[in-house]
């Protein structure tokens, strides 16, 4: 069973740092590329950022660019989500989602995480 | 960015059809567009339904099909049931970058 496990959320203060973690199981994980969606509280999803199976390859929001950082340990079937300069507007549950393939471009979300809930507080 | 456009709610009967569609601000969609669409119940993940334009997924009843209808991506749900009242999301690829659709609040009425 395809499973994905976010944990590292919390309350933090404007312009604080926060990693985000997604532990995943019953899958290849080195094959799929991975992508973090966020909801902030009662609104729509958000593509957050993505990587490619390897890692060689990533995308990020223009709302994240230059303030996230994703990453990815193959060996221990991590994906990460480094976030500093955080802003109220970041306020949100992160879902962690793997792709059906390597790529992130081409490949569809397949499973989806419980989330984690991420508040900043200005 | 582009922007995706879904109507922001719909009613549908018990055992009756709806479509629910995915617009966007850069023309038609295409298949190169990847169209996927996303169900998610209050309190829940969302959970990935029908993938590549009508591709469902393992769990999707046959009840849920997608396609593309004119210049937009299309869900459409026939014989719709109580359970499937919840919030639709429909998802378009611009070369790597994902771009979501405001959702649509489905009432199963």
């Amino acid at each position: 069973e395809v499973r994905l496990l976010e944990s590292g959320g919390s309350l933090v203060q404007s312009g604080g740092s926060l990693r985000l973690s997604c532990v995943a199981s019953g899958f290849t994980f080195g094959s799929c590329a991975m992508s973090w969606v966020r909801q902030a509280p009662g609104k729509g999803l958000e593509s957050v950022s993505s990587i490619s199976g390897s890692g060689s390859s990533t995308y990020y929001a223009d709302s994240v660019v230059g303030r996230f950082t994703v990453s990815r340990d193959n060996f221990d079937n991590t994906l990460y989500l480094q976030m500093t300069s955080l802003r109220a507007e970041d306020t949100a549950v992160y879902y962690c989602a793997n792709h059906f393939g390597n790529t992130y471009i081409y490949d569809a979300l397949d499973i989806w995480g419980q989330g984690t809930m991420v508040t900043v507080s200005s | 960015q582009a922007v995706v456009t879904q109507e922001p709610s719909l009613t549908v009967s018990p055992g009756g059809t709806v479509t629910l569609t995915c617009d966007s601000s850069t023309g038609a969609v295409t298949s190169g567009h990847y169209p996927c669409w996303f169900q998610q119940k209050p309190g829940q993940a969302p959970r990935t339904l029908i993938y590549d334009v009508g591709n469902r997924h393992s769990w999707t009843p046959a009840r849920f099909t997608g396609s593309l209808l004119g210049d937009k991506a299309a869900l459409t749900l026939s014989g719709a049931q109580p359970d499937d009242e919840a919030d639709y999301y429909c998802l378009l690829s611009y070369n790597g970058a994902r771009v979501f659709g405001g959702g649509t609040k489905l009432t199963v009425l």
